[in-house]
């Protein structure tokens, strides 16, 4: 079975301060993606990136990065100066194998990120 | 583009009602997926679709819930009747089920239900 675990349940960071969004999972799976989603206030779902199980290359997109190791089945999402804009809850999710039809996503429970002035 | 669009965006409704949310995928797209979102239980997967046929619905929790699909363009979860313990955030999402399309999920803004 899949599982998917943010053991950050709230973190709460002051603007400019670099923060780890934690993500670990478990799959017997060989072909997978994960993905990163965040859910602002207003409540929508919004997709940040999709990272292939045979891609271990790390992503820097400006101000955000993410650190894949299978090794300790880790996605961790690294935001660099946050801003107030960052508050959100940050979802990490995992593919059913795509040889197959990879339609289900497990999600995480979530990490709420807070970041004040 | 237009990304996946859902109504209503908020519904509020007494217990015995029957609701109807709906859903239109980004054109183009060959998969249409319901979640739901709960506090207890987070994001789970309702039931999706693949070329307008349900693959799996295996997420439905009761009878009380329904789902179709019509057309590529077109989707609808319908509860009836409806009970408080509804009450909770409804996604539709679609995806372009390619493997080079890296089997993304795009998600629309939510239906949000209150069953009182």
């Amino acid at each position: 079975a899949q599982k998917v675990t943010q053991a950050q349940t709230e973190i709460s960071v002051v603007e400019k301060e670099d923060v780890t969004l934690d993500c670990v999972y478990e799959t017997r799976d060989t072909t997978y993606y994960l993905f990163w989603y965040k859910q602002p206030p207003s409540g929508e779902l919004v997709f940040l990136i999709r990272r292939n199980s045979f891609d271990e290359q790390n992503e820097i997109s400006g101000r955000y990065s993410w650190n894949f190791q299978k090794s300790t089945s880790s996605f961790n999402f690294t935001i660099t100066a946050s801003q107030v804009v960052d508050s959100a809850v940050y979802f990490c999710a995992l593919s059913e194998p795509y040889t197959g039809t990879a339609s289900k996503l497990t999600f995480g429970t979530g990490t709420r990120l807070q970041v004040t002035l | 583009d237009a990304g996946v669009i859902q109504s209503p965006r908020h519904e509020v409704t007494e217990m015995g009602q029957e609701v109807t949310l709906r859903c239109k995928p980004i054109s183009g797209h060959d998969y249409l997926f319901w979640y739901r979102q709960t506090m207890m239980r987070g994001l789970e997967l309702l039931i999706y679709f693949n070329n307008n046929v349900p693959i799996d619905d295996s997420g439905m929790p009761e009878d009380r819930f329904s789902a179709k699909m019509p057309n590529a363009s077109f989707s609808t979860l319908k509860i009836q009747p409806s009970e408080p313990r509804d009450s909770a955030v409804y996604f539709c999402a679609s995806r372009l089920g390619q493997v080079i399309s890296g089997n993304t999920i795009y998600f629309g803004e939510g239906s949000w239900l209150t069953v009182v």
